[in-house]
């Protein structure tokens, strides 16, 4: 999938515990998107970041998720407090040129598939 | 609030056929189309985009066709092959915004 890489691909936690996801974009990417898939639905939209910068997180709850993307390293996705209802594909995106460029195209990683007991 | 959708949950044909996908958006803020394949336990793969001042867009066996009037697109894709057998995704995006709004996907199915 284009090079962008997530991991883990299969993350089983217990309700109450924390989950952390990690993304790397694609080389020459610094833009990176989080959506959110439950069964028999259609992605989602959660967050949008740059480089230590929340763009837009409009889409993300706004209890127990947070998502960060740090000067170095992969851009982390953190579900404290897990429940049953977080149980999905969580899948990465990255992007060369940003919103406001026509054309920009957002490159998906393999997801995470997060299932809480 | 469906702001993009895919009617038809699955599409079989036969290989050799022509496969059209449909995709309905009601925001007319949405400038920028795109379109994904999906295999299970993979992430979408892009496949084709299109601008809101074309109409039209090719790329080897597959073919977008915008219509804005409408708020309709489809894809085309000739010859379908066994391998194109996958989940396909219609997604927009708003002039300047960051997200993809995406549809509920079709089920394609090509029969050898």
């Amino acid at each position: 999938n284009a090079g962008v890489m997530q991991n883990p691909r299969h993350l089983v936690r217990r309700r109450g515990q924390e989950a952390r996801l990690r993304c790397s974009p694609m080389k020459g990417h610094s833009h990176v998107y989080w959506y959110r898939q439950l069964p028999e639905e259609g992605l989602k939209f959660m967050v949008y970041l740059q480089k230590e910068n929340i763009i837009d997180e409009s889409g993300m709850p706004k209890e127990r998720f947070s998502a960060e993307f740090p000067k170095e390293g992969p851009s982390i996705l953190r579900i404290q407090q897990v429940v049953r209802g977080d149980s999905a594909a969580y899948f990465c995106a990255s992007s060369p040129l940003g919103p406001g460029v026509g054309t920009d195209t957002q490159y998906f990683g393999p997801g995470t598939r997060l299932t809480v007991l | 609030d469906q702001q993009v959708k895919q009617n038809s949950p699955s599409l079989s044909v036969q290989e050799g056929r022509i496969s059209i996908l449909n995709c309905d958006y009601t925001n007319s803020m949405f400038d920028y189309f795109l379109w994904y394949k999906k295999y299970p336990a993979e992430g979408p793969t892009f496949l084709i985009s299109i601008s809101s001042i074309k109409d039209k867009n090719e790329d080897g066996r597959f073919t977008v066709f915008l219509n804005k009037s409408a708020k309709h697109l489809s894809l085309h894709i000739v010859p379908s092959q066994p391998g194109d057998s996958a989940v396909y995704f219609c997604a927009a995006r708003e002039t300047s915004g960051s997200r993809l709004t995406f549809g509920e996907g079709t089920q394609l199915t090509v029969n050898p």
